[in-house]
């Protein structure tokens, strides 16, 4: 599975649009890029998938680079809330290949 | 209630000792998972299951055992607790393992320390 990239930290002002970068220069065709977060000590929390076309669910917007090499998850109106680590991760294979790295720990602050 | 759970959430023991954490979900999902988080780790796979009585490895599966006799169920157990397995243990669980389609579930973990 392909290795990714994440910046270590973020922050975001409560109400604005958090994005948040993911590097996967790697990427295979047959690849799917997924993003979880981890809300301070809790299990992951799946936030949303996609292939290549950009996705947009109750939660969050995934937006894929044409190239497929970099994507972005975007919270719209960050909420304290949403203070957590975000994980991007990408895969082909079974779920056993599920691997998460450090992630980004985002900061949404009043 | 309907979901996945992990008990107990906390647990204390002491080295050499064997000690069980157990994972029960409700969806009957085929695949569940054991992962440890450590500090400045990401998460890492114990073990996995495609159904019952269908185990394998992940990566740091030393020291560990599990068993899946029955679909909703998947212990883990630490035959001689170590010290290095003190450890943030979160079981998870996926319908398929489909790469399309594998949102996986996670339970509030077990916060293990071995003393």
């Amino acid at each position: 599975d392909a290795k990714t990239t994440q910046p270590p930290s973020m922050d975001c002002a409560e109400g604005r649009a958090a994005n948040l970068p993911c590097n996967h220069s790697t990427i295979s065709g047959n690849e799917y890029v997924y993003w979880y977060r981890q809300i301070h000590s809790q299990g992951p929390q799946y936030i949303i998938h996609g292939l290549k076309n950009n996705e947009t669910n109750e939660m969050a917007s995934l937006i894929i680079t044409e190239d497929r090499k970099s994507s972005t998850l975007i919270l719209p109106h960050a909420t304290l809330r949403d203070t957590a680590v975000y994980y991007c991760i990408v895969r082909a294979g079974p779920a056993s290949k599920l691997t998460f790295g450090t992630g980004t720990r985002l900061q949404v602050t009043l | 209630d309907a979901g996945i759970t992990q008990s107990p959430r906390y647990k204390i023991t002491e080295t050499g000792r064997q000690v069980t954490l157990m994972c029960h979900q409700t969806w009957s999902h085929s695949y569940m998972f054991w992962y440890r988080q450590d500090l400045g780790h990401g998460l890492r796979l114990i073990y996995y299951s495609a159904a019952a009585d269908i185990t394998d490895k992940g990566e740091v599966p030393d020291g560990y055992v599990v068993s899946r006799s029955k679909t909703e169920n998947f212990p883990l157990t630490l035959e001689s607790a170590t010290r290095s397995q003190t450890s943030v243990y979160f079981c998870a669980s996926t319908i398929t393992d489909r790469a399309w389609d594998t949102e996986a579930f996670f339970g509030q973990g077990t916060r293990l320390t071995v003393v």
